[in-house]
């Protein structure tokens, strides 16, 4: 692995069913994110981790739910699908320890709910 | 709240330049980075500034003045690989990135 994966790469899933993304980085950095970008619309934050065992609401928590199990892993669950859930998930991380907070991202999760 | 205007989309032409402007109204101010985005793909990492003035890497230049809450990102020699999305994020007071919705730079030959 060199740098951010996310899994799957796409996903349609039924309105109403259970849905984890999947992240893992081996660059050991402390801070992950997960974020959905919508047409028109910027990254938006949905919850994010400065260190493993932490986690924080972002901007659009509503829905979402996260665990920081260990440095590298980052599940991003939708506990309950619904089609406003509809976009692309991007998981990034930066180690907030040194320089500017550069956020390194993975390659998107497109996940369509019908 | 917290704002960051881009132009939604810009021409331009193959080996020409392009300046895309960046303004933003945020709480607190700890650095901006411009992030580039091809169709389908992740954002990538192109600058930072933190201080007033202009930085420069190669064909890309980007700068920033603190006072009047404005950056922008110059593109010289365009390429028609130079096609994307140029993102405008901040850092705000509690070190939490504020995200514009990005300009999408088309270049015609």
């Amino acid at each position: 692995i060199a740098g951010i994966t996310q899994a799957p790469t796409s996903q349609i899933l039924a309105a109403g069913r259970r849905m984890t993304l999947r992240c893992t980085q081996d660059m050991r950095h402390n801070a992950m994110y997960w974020y959905r970008q919508d047409l028109g619309l910027g990254l938006r934050l949905i919850h994010y981790s400065n260190t493993a065992g932490t986690t924080g609401k972002g901007e659009v928590p509503d829905g979402y739910s996260v665990s920081r199990a260990n440095t590298d892993d980052f599940p991003l669950t939708l506990a309950s699908a619904v089609p406003s859930q509809t976009s692309v998930y991007f998981c990034a991380s930066s180690d907030k320890k040194t320089g500017p907070n550069e956020q390194f991202f993975g390659p998107g999760t497109r996940l369509t709910v019908l | 709240g917290q704002n960051i205007d881009q132009p939604t989309e810009m021409t331009a032409t193959e080996g020409a330049i392009v300046q895309i402007n960046c303004t933003y109204q945020t709480s607190g101010f700890n650095g901006l980075f411009w992030y580039q985005q091809h169709a389908g793909e992740a954002p990538t990492f192109l600058s930072y500034n933190v201080l007033d003035g202009l930085e420069e890497k190669g064909r890309f230049s980007s700068f920033l003045s603190r006072s009047k809450g404005y950056s922008y990102l110059l593109l010289k020699e365009l390429q028609m690989k130079d096609s994307a999305s140029y993102l405008c994020a901040v850092i705000d007071s509690n070190y939490q990135l504020i995200w514009g919705a990005g300009t999408k730079l088309i270049i015609k030959p």
